[in-house]
């Protein structure tokens, strides 16, 4: 099974740059992702990392370290609509996802 | 627009009635899962199918049970509902095993 950790809430300010990050402890990793989630919304895919290192992709990027079990998501230029919970998940060697309890980002003017 | 549909929205059921969620894809996704969404404690998942005809319980499957006739619709049924499992269910698919999921708009559901 898969033990995920990650912070219950953080808050910054717009413009600024949020770092989210996750542990995780698995029987056998296989890939780990970044969900955003609006309040009332189904959870939308933004990341992938199964190699260590960084995956950018515009404002969001995510970084894997299998060694240390640890990943972050950075947001950077935040915006308001970034206001959401954002949902780290790991694979295992089964392809199927465990999902920490997520980390819910209130961006504030 | 070709995504994941999840009927009903929400409901309200008695306990002790059968019910069953329904989730079509219309992406023609071999893979298919339905989590549910508890305040703390994130998704857990609760049954899979990684291709028509095939399923598989996932973390939480007790009192649960699905079947995949075909590749588009996965229905999760709940025999007899307890107010244990009141809660946001979500039906995903990916393409394959090892592609990202996408969620439906999930289904509230309470147990009285």
């Amino acid at each position: 099974g898969q033990n995920i950790d990650q912070p219950t809430e953080m808050t910054a300010t717009e413009g600024a740059i949020v770092q989210i990050n996750c542990t995780y402890q698995t029987s056998g990793f296989n890939g780990l992702f970044w969900y955003q989630q609006h309040a009332g919304e189904a959870p939308t895919f933004l990341s992938y990392n199964v190699l260590d290192g960084l995956e950018e992709k515009g404002r969001f990027s995510s970084f894997l370290s299998r060694s240390k079990g640890y990943s972050y998501l950075l947001l950077k230029e935040l915006q308001m609509k970034d206001s959401a919970s954002y949902l780290c998940a790991v694979r295992d060697r089964d392809y199927k996802l465990s999902f920490g309890a997520g980390t819910t980002v209130t961006v504030r003017a | 627009i070709a995504g994941i549909t999840q009927a009903p929205t929400s409901q309200i059921l008695a306990a002790g009635r059968r019910m069953t969620l329904r989730c079509t894809q219309d992406m023609r996704h071999n893979a298919m899962y339905w989590y549910r969404q508890d305040l703390g404690l994130g998704l857990r998942l609760i049954h899979y199918s990684n291709t028509a005809g095939t399923t598989g319980k996932g973390e939480v499957p007790d009192g649960y049970s699905v079947s995949r006739a075909n590749t588009d619709d996965f229905p999760l049924t709940l025999a007899s509902a307890v107010p244990s499992q009141t809660s946001v269910y979500f039906c995903a698919s990916s393409e394959g095993e090892n592609q990202p999921q996408h969620f439906g708009d999930g289904t509230r559901l309470s147990i009285l």
